[in-house]
């Protein structure tokens, strides 16, 4: 499976300033994902990044707070913007390696604490 | 009702026991069935993968998927400190790239030696 690296991997941020995280991943993928995953919830799509097109957003995440960056196939950054407390929690960002498969591999996260 | 219902645990076994974790979910269009590992501080990692009905075994593991009771299961063998970890199903009713994963919560599974 492909190998994805994660930057940074965790930090503690002041509220109201943004952190970029990015993924990394060593081969070309076509679909990029991110994820957000809170202490005792369910992994939730943030949004779909493909290489060319502007990411695709989920139901009640929005392009101004969570700006997604997708420049070739190899790599995207999600940007955490304006920060909350409400926003510590740990980002995913997965790809999928077969196109047809659903089959999604995960990078280790960014664990984001927000003051 | 949520999508996918997972006993979030915490589940503490002995060493050598037989582990059995579950998921139910309402949405009978999932046809793709997922199972993902999440040792602390590290992302989910890709246990089993079923699509549709019926079983799936490697190794220690088996994947069960019961459609018509919208019930899916995974057994581990001879259960190792090793497996300590939380375990994630996940599910698509799609094929191709959706990206429609529906997550349960996990279960926190410790294996006490």
């Amino acid at each position: 499976s492909a190998v994805i690296s994660q930057k940074p991997s965790r930090d503690i941020c002041q509220r109201g300033t943004s952190l970029t995280i990015q993924c990394q991943v060593d081969s070309q993928v076509t679909m990029m994902f991110w994820y957000r995953q809170q202490p005792g919830q369910s992994l939730t799509l943030i949004a779909t990044a493909n290489q060319g097109s502007e990411a695709t957003y989920e139901s009640g995440f929005v392009i101004d707070k969570f700006p997604i960056s997708r420049p070739n196939l190899t790599f995207s950054t999600l940007t955490v913007s304006n920060m909350s407390p409400e926003d510590s929690s740990i980002y995913l960002c997965s790809v999928e390696e077969k196109w047809g498969a659903n089959i999604q591999y995960f990078g280790a996260g960014t664990r984001l604490s927000v003051l | 009702q949520k999508e996918v219902e997972q006993d979030p645990g915490p589940l503490s076994v002995p060493e050598g026991a037989i582990v059995s974790l579950n998921c139910t979910y309402s949405n009978s269009a999932f046809q793709y069935f997922m199972w993902y590992r999440q040792y602390s501080r590290k992302g989910p990692e890709l246990l089993m993968y079923t699509y549709s009905s019926g079983n799936k075994e490697d190794g220690r593991f088996t994947a069960q998927v019961d459609k018509s009771s919208k019930y899916i299961s995974l057994f581990i063998r001879d259960s190792q400190p090793s497996d300590s970890a939380t375990y994630l199903c996940a599910m698509s009713g799609y094929g191709g790239s959706q990206g429609n994963l529906i997550f349960g919560k996990g279960t926190k599974l410790s294996v006490k030696p």
